[in-house]
């Protein structure tokens, strides 16, 4: 069965940092990956994603992922967080694109001034 | 073009009380999702259907709860009777099944059972 692990369930980082979050996956094919944010009260707003093709995405607001079949991750990455950032961020995977959609537990993200 | 479609936004109940909430996926979209969202658990899929048909509903709680979705531009969820502990914030979500499989999400339903 495929999974989604979030090793980092806190993340504070300044206003103006880089960051980095960790996403790993199981499941034996390559499978569609993304990664949403969540913002409080909101729903979910898809960032980018990746199923197939370069293994660099880029995103809105700035991010982007990378795909890493020998590790079975797709971090998120974004070289400069602004305070508008501070959400929480969620890493998902599809084994096929009429299947189901599997959450990690979600990363929360501080933003310090 | 509007996005999916949740009613009501907010909804305070007492226990044992049926409680029903409801789904306007984007048009065109032919499969559609309930998830529920807590503290505690996380994000959970209760069910999904494609073309108007569930084909998952492993991740529905017990038989208190039940969906449905009569035609593509509609569904819902019901909880009777609810409980403190189905008290969660409730997502809907859509998609064009065949393309790059992402999902497009409401903006929620809070449910509080007292």
């Amino acid at each position: 069965a495929q999974s989604v692990t979030q090793p980092d369930i806190h993340i504070t980082v300044s206003e103006g940092a880089s960051l980095e979050l960790r996403c790993n996956y199981s499941y034996g094919a390559t499978p569609y990956l993304f990664w949403y944010v969540q913002s409080p009260g909101q729903g979910l707003q898809l960032l980018l994603k990746y199923f197939s093709g370069d293994t660099l995405v880029q995103g809105i607001k700035g991010f982007e992922a990378e795909f890493k079949r020998s590790q079975s991750s797709f971090n998120l990455r974004k070289p400069s967080v602004h305070w508008s950032d501070a959400a929480e961020y969620f890493c998902a995977s599809l084994p096929t694109s009429w299947g189901k959609l599997q959450f990690g537990a979600g990363t929360q993200v501080v933003v310090t001034p | 073009d509007a996005g999916v479609i949740q009613s009501p936004r907010h909804e305070v109940t007492e226990m044992g009380q049926e409680v029903t909430l409801r789904c306007k996926p984007i048009s065109g979209h032919n499969s559609l999702f309930w998830y529920r969202q807590t503290m505690m658990r996380g994000l959970e899929l209760l069910i999904y259907f494609n073309n108007n048909v569930p084909i998952d509903d492993s991740g529905m709680p017990e038989d208190r709860f039940s969906a449905k979705m009569p035609n593509a531009s509609f569904s819902t969820l019901k909880i009777q009777p609810s409980e403190p502990r189905d008290s969660a914030v409730y997502f809907c979500a859509s998609r064009r099944a065949g393309e790059s499989g992402e999902l497009f999400f409401g903006e929620g339903s809070r449910l509080t059972v007292l």
